[in-house]
């Protein structure tokens, strides 16, 4: 079945410092790419979508210089959140669509703590 | 915004027994995504439903769209601990499944 590989799965940083975190998409082309949170014992919540070659369109509230969202193929998106400081630690969670079938698959999400 | 609510919140069922999770929209669903989560892990999917009425199964799950396709239900039968987890739904609010929209999960508990 369709694989959406999310790496990495866990990252500790400095505050201040940026991190970067992938999602690939491994056996389909995901023209559309989703970025979510996820906060201990919450839904998720979408952050941004991501279409290929164009930019990231976010949800309100989120900071798009902090966050900041690249799609540059159709099997590749990434978020990197920038100076990143202890309230941005959580689960981060990315979901990508085939386009053939308009399902919706999701990686396996990446923990970040910044200490 | 478009609103889900899930019911149950939790739930914990007996090894064997049937158990139905519900998914109620306050707006038309165009697509709606049933997904499995363990904790601090990645959603499984399970199912998507597009037309009023339809049902799809998998293994020991069926989820069913109402005619309305305003609510959803997920049913399992004769439950197993594998089955524990979370249970999401996901509404797509265009037609086109340009983002999806999360309820608040149900957790279900299965005890031996």
């Amino acid at each position: 079945g369709a694989v959406v590989s999310q790496h990495p799965s866990r990252v500790i940083c400095k505050s201040g410092t940026s991190v970067k975190i992938e999602c690939r998409s491994l056996d389909f082309q995901a023209t559309t790419m989703f970025w979510y949170r996820q906060f201990p014992k919450k839904s998720l919540m979408l952050m941004a979508t991501s279409n290929e070659g164009s930019k990231a369109t976010y949800e309100q509230g989120v900071e798009k210089d902090k966050f900041l969202i690249n799609h540059a193929s159709l099997t590749l998106s990434t978020l990197t959140v920038t100076s990143a400081h202890p309230e941005d630690s959580s689960f981060y969670i990315c979901s990508a669509r085939d386009g053939t079938t308009n399902t919706i698959y999701f990686g396996e999400g990446s923990w970040l703590t910044v200490v | 915004s478009q609103e889900l609510e899930q019911s149950p919140q939790s739930l914990i069922v007996q090894e064997g027994k049937n158990l139905t999770i519900n998914c109620t929209s306050s707006k038309t669903l165009y697509g709606l995504y049933w997904y499995k989560q363990k904790y601090g892990e990645g959603l499984i999917f399970l199912m998507m439903l597009q037309k009023g009425g339809e049902e799809k199964s998998h293994e020991k799950i069926t989820a069913k769209l109402d005619e309305k396709k305003q609510q959803s239900s997920l049913h399992i039968t004769a439950s197993q601990p594998s089955h524990a987890g979370i249970y999401l739904c996901g509404a797509d609010k265009t037609g086109t499944a340009s983002k999806l929209t999360f309820g608040t999960g149900t957790r279900l508990q299965v005890t031996l």
